[in-house]
């Protein structure tokens, strides 16, 4: 398997333009989680989804952030609009449920700046 | 928040020296994990350890539990260059099924 596929990897845009990250989890995975990353706050969970269901947007900052899950083989977190403090490391990541194992495998992460 | 905390924040070692980095978490759990993220990468998991287990051993990686103390260690022996990278544990909780809680994380600086 190839993994968890993110696209861009790198993301510069202006402020206030809309950005739009991709993900593909690993194939059979059913859970799938889309984390921040900065050195001020450390890893954040913003959003996840169990069978393309969301479960808890509760770290999702602001209304400007938006994550849809359409099927089991994509999802993607859109900002509209974007400001600089979005700038950070956006992981997805995407796990099986199996027991209480839960171990998460993490893509290579979108780097966004936000000018 | 059931959020690990990992100490010390930074650690900084030669090659040859084994590493020790400290977790600790405020409720029940069912396993932890632990991770490793390189400069520019995502996390990779190296080791988990159930809650009715008190050390585990993966090649030069040894982790313990103490789930009195609601605390776990993550030994790395003979530590080597390579090791360098920011160490992270990851616990879950009962009453969210699938989600892993995670620490700020250790930076490892191994020099050769």
């Amino acid at each position: 398997d190839a993994g968890v596929i993110q696209s861009p990897r790198h993301e510069v845009t202006e402020m206030g333009q809309e950005v739009t990250l991709r993900c593909k989890p690993i194939s059979g995975h059913d859970y799938l989680f889309w984390y921040r990353q900065t050195m001020m706050r450390g890893l954040e969970l913003l959003i996840y989804f169990n069978n393309n269901v969301p479960i808890d947007d509760s770290g999702m900052p602001e209304d400007r952030f938006s994550a849809k899950m359409p099927n089991a083989s994509f999802s993607t977190l859109k900002i509209q609009p974007s400001e600089p403090r979005d700038s950070a490391v956006y992981f997805c990541a995407s796990s099986e449920t199996s027991g209480f194992t839960d171990t998460q495998y993490f893509g290579p992460g979108t780097r966004l700046t936000v000018l | 928040s059931q959020q690990g905390e990992e100490d010390p924040q930074a650690l900084s070692i030669q090659e040859g020296e084994n590493a020790t980095m400290n977790c600790s978490y405020k409720t029940s759990i069912n396993n932890l994990q632990w991770y490793r993220q390189n400069s520019g990468r995502g996390l990779v998991h190296l080791i988990l350890i159930r809650s009715n287990e008190r050390e585990k051993h993966s090649g030069r990686l040894r982790v313990t539990l103490d789930t009195s103390k609601k605390s776990s260690s993550l030994l790395i022996t003979a530590s080597r260059a390579a090791d360098t990278a920011s160490y992270f544990c990851a616990t879950d909780q009962f009453s969210t099924l699938g989600r892993l809680y995670f620490g700020r994380g250790t930076q490892l600086t191994v020099w050769p």
